[in-house]
């Protein structure tokens, strides 16, 4: 079955430093690929998103990710993390009719 | 409207009522869909319409589930005879062919 999994529940990063939050999934074909950012209260808001081509792909918020398909990952990184990144990631792979299977999220946590 | 809103925010509910909880999403997305993400869980699905068709509900976890979308715009998500397990937030998220997903806030369901 197509699943996606998130390995950290939560990571704590300094700010200023870089950060990395770890997706692998398990999809038969070449999947279409997400990161959501979630904050306290609030709905999902697309970061960036993966159909094809360049496997680095540039998203909002300074947000970068990158696609090996050897692994079967889809890695989220960020260069240098503000104190505003604080929140939950949910990485999503896309099924058919645009149907999301969804990691159970990774929680950002920025230290000062 | 610019967004997707959701109603209500927030919603108390005694074991064994039935709720009714509405969607609106942006004007002219054809695609609606309902998830359901239970406290530190990702979103899982729960059901997809393309206008005012019902095209999956693989997802509803019971038949005391039941979501309709009558003329092609807002949405309903019923639950009858409400149960603790039912406790969770409920995000709907419409799209349009290229646009991707917009999600809504949510609103969190809590069964007493």
């Amino acid at each position: 079955a197509q699943s996606v999994t998130q390995p950290d529940i939560h990571i704590t990063v300094s700010e200023g430093a870089s950060l990395e939050l770890r997706c692998n999934y398990s999809y038969g074909a070449t999947p279409y690929l997400f990161w959501y950012v979630q904050s306290p209260g609030q709905g999902l808001q697309l970061l960036l998103k993966y159909f094809s081509g360049d496997t680095l792909v540039q998203g909002i918020k300074g947000f970068e990710a990158e696609f090996k398909r050897s692994q079967s990952s889809f890695n989220l990184r960020k260069p240098s993390v503000h104190w505003s990144d604080a929140a939950e990631y949910f990485c999503a792979v896309e099924l058919g009719f645009q149907k999301l299977v969804f990691g159970t999220g990774t929680r950002l946590l920025v230290s000062p | 409207g610019a967004g997707v809103s959701q109603s209500p925010r927030y919603k108390v509910a005694k074991r064994g009522q039935d709720v009714a909880l509405r969607c609106d999403p942006i004007s002219g997305h054809v695609s609606l869909f309902w998830y359901q993400q239970a406290l530190g869980q990702g979103p899982e699905f729960l059901t997809y319409f393309q206008n005012e068709a019902q095209l999956d509900k693989s997802g509803l976890p019971s038949d005391r589930f039941f979501a309709e979308r009558p003329e092609g715009s807002v949405s309903t998500l019923k639950i009858q005879r409400t149960q603790q397990e039912d406790s969770a937030v409920y995000l709907c998220a419409s799209s349009t062919p290229g646009a991707g997903y917009t999600f809504g806030s949510g609103t969190r369901l809590t069964v007493v």
